[in-house]
């Protein structure tokens, strides 16, 4: 069965610097969710999309952004980047109008800034 | 304030063995809980999910339970394998129709031969 896809599944960057996280989610799902996972630390909820608008907000700053497009994929962009921000992000999607409120985790991004 | 809280914080066993790792939860309202298996590095990955009416579910070895009175919830895990060495992690959805999950701060299994 298909699965949540992210790229890149690596990434190092310097500080300061921008990137740009993608996520492609189970066809069918219309929601999108992004979690930011520190060293030994529980996902923090960022933000999740639903039909290509935003529907919830957590702790994402505001160096970051992100967007849902028209195939439903999703983009995280993240700009200035700090040391603060290396950590796992993870994507899930689910189907929300098709009542499947089950979320379902892709692969994870791991962002390195150096 | 919504916390769920997971102990034992981290725990090792044999190969072979049973364990049993518990979730307390301070979510309110209660729309359902789920437990999913993080290995390292990875996304976690669903095991259960019970709404309040459920008291237990199984998923192969893993079996949850649930009482939405106390507001606690288990998974046991039978005749543990190595590839079982994992987190795990309890996370409660806190509203109805809705997908926002608080997560607790996981249980790190290890398992040994």
């Amino acid at each position: 069965a298909a699965g949540v896809i992210q790229s890149p599944r690596h990434l190092i960057k310097e500080k300061r610097e921008t990137a740009t996280l993608k996520c492609y989610p189970i066809p069918r799902h219309d929601t999108v969710y992004w979690y930011q996972q520190g060293p030994g630390q529980d996902p923090q909820f960022l933000i999740s999309f639903y039909e290509k608008m935003q529907s919830d907000k957590g702790s994402i700053p505001d160096r970051f952004s992100a967007q849902q497009f028209s195939d439903y994929h999703s983009e995280l962009n993240m700009s200035s980047l700090e040391l603060g921000d290396s950590a796992l992000y993870f994507c899930a999607s689910s189907g929300r109008t098709s009542g499947t409120y089950e979320q379902y985790f892709g692969p994870g991004t791991r962002l390195t800034v150096t | 304030k919504n916390q769920v809280e997971q102990s034992p914080q981290s725990l090792i066993i044999l190969e072979g063995k049973n364990c049993t790792l518990q979730c307390n939860y301070t979510v309110s309202p209660f729309s359902n809980l789920r437990w999913y298996k993080q290995d390292t590095g990875r996304g976690p990955v669903s095991l259960t999910i019970m709404t309040f009416s459920e008291n237990t579910k199984s998923n192969g070895r893993y079996t949850a339970t649930l009482d939405a009175d106390t507001k606690q919830s288990s998974l046991h895990i039978t005749a543990s394998q190595l590839s079982d060495s994992a987190s795990y992690i309890c996370v409660v959805s806190g509203s109805y129709n809705t997908d926002k999950l608080i997560f607790g701060t996981g249980t790190r299994l290890q398992v040994f031969p």
